[in-house]
């Protein structure tokens, strides 16, 4: 079945540097891919989305590419900030008929000044 | 106010108590979802429903019932509540455009504690 799997956190990073957090999946077919994020207190939120091969997904200086060579979907900022501490989840979709949303387990995000 | 409200915000309960969780929302849409959301182990879907006369079991629908009771309402209920029951619960929404778009509209979760 489908599956998703994003790397372990939390992520701890200083404000400014480069955020890279893996995600790679498995699924039958051509899934659409997903990143979440879900801020302190808050539900789940769509960051960006990727929906076939080689598009680039990107919203509010957050960026991931669809990489079916490498069953892939990467989420990357240039330069982090201190509100983007948060949870953030990987999810894939597939694209015939009704296909529930399949997430990761998350990775938590800590930004400090 | 929030398009998609969930009450109780908390609640803390007893192993064998019967709860209810309700989740309303003003966004329109006919699907709505429940989800389970445990550390390390992400999401986990729990019923669905496409509109009010069709109701769909999830991945961990044991222990649980839903109940839409209008296009706006869709309530989860733990009949008898056990600890491993503990977690945080999230109702979503979606329209038609979601199935493939794959964008929910959560709620702020219920986080609901067994004992």
């Amino acid at each position: 079945g489908n599956s998703v799997t994003q790397m372990e956190g939390p992520v701890t990073l200083s404000e400014e540097a480069f955020l890279t957090i893996n995600c790679t999946y498995t699924a039958t077919g051509y899934p659409s891919l997903f990143w979440y994020v879900q801020y302190p207190g808050e539900g789940l939120q769509l960051l960006l989305k990727a929906t076939k091969a080689d598009d680039k997904g990107s919203n509010k200086g957050f960026e991931a590419t669809y990489r079916k060579e490498t069953t892939s979907f990467h989420l990357e900022k240039g330069s982090v900030q201190v509100s983007d501490s948060a949870v953030y989840f990987c999810a894939l979709s597939g694209n015939t008929g009704f296909q529930k949303l399949v997430f990761g387990t998350g990775t938590r995000l800590l930004v400090s000044p | 106010d929030a398009d998609v409200t969930q009450t109780p915000r908390n609640r803390i309960t007893k192993t064998g108590k019967r709860i209810m969780l309700e989740c309303s929302q003003t966004k329109g849409h006919d699907r709505m979802y429940w989800y389970r959301q445990d550390p390390g182990l992400g999401l986990r879907l729990i019923y669905y429903s496409f509109d009010v006369k069709d109701i769909n079991k999830g991945e961990i629908s044991d222990g649980y019932s839903v109940s839409r009771q209008a296009q706006a309402k869709f309530s989860l209920s733990l009949e008898s509540a056990i600890p491993n029951q503990t977690a945080l619960y999230f109702c979503a929404t979606s329209d038609l455009r979601g199935q493939t778009t794959g964008e929910l509209f959560f709620g702020e979760g219920s986080r609901l504690t067994v004992l």
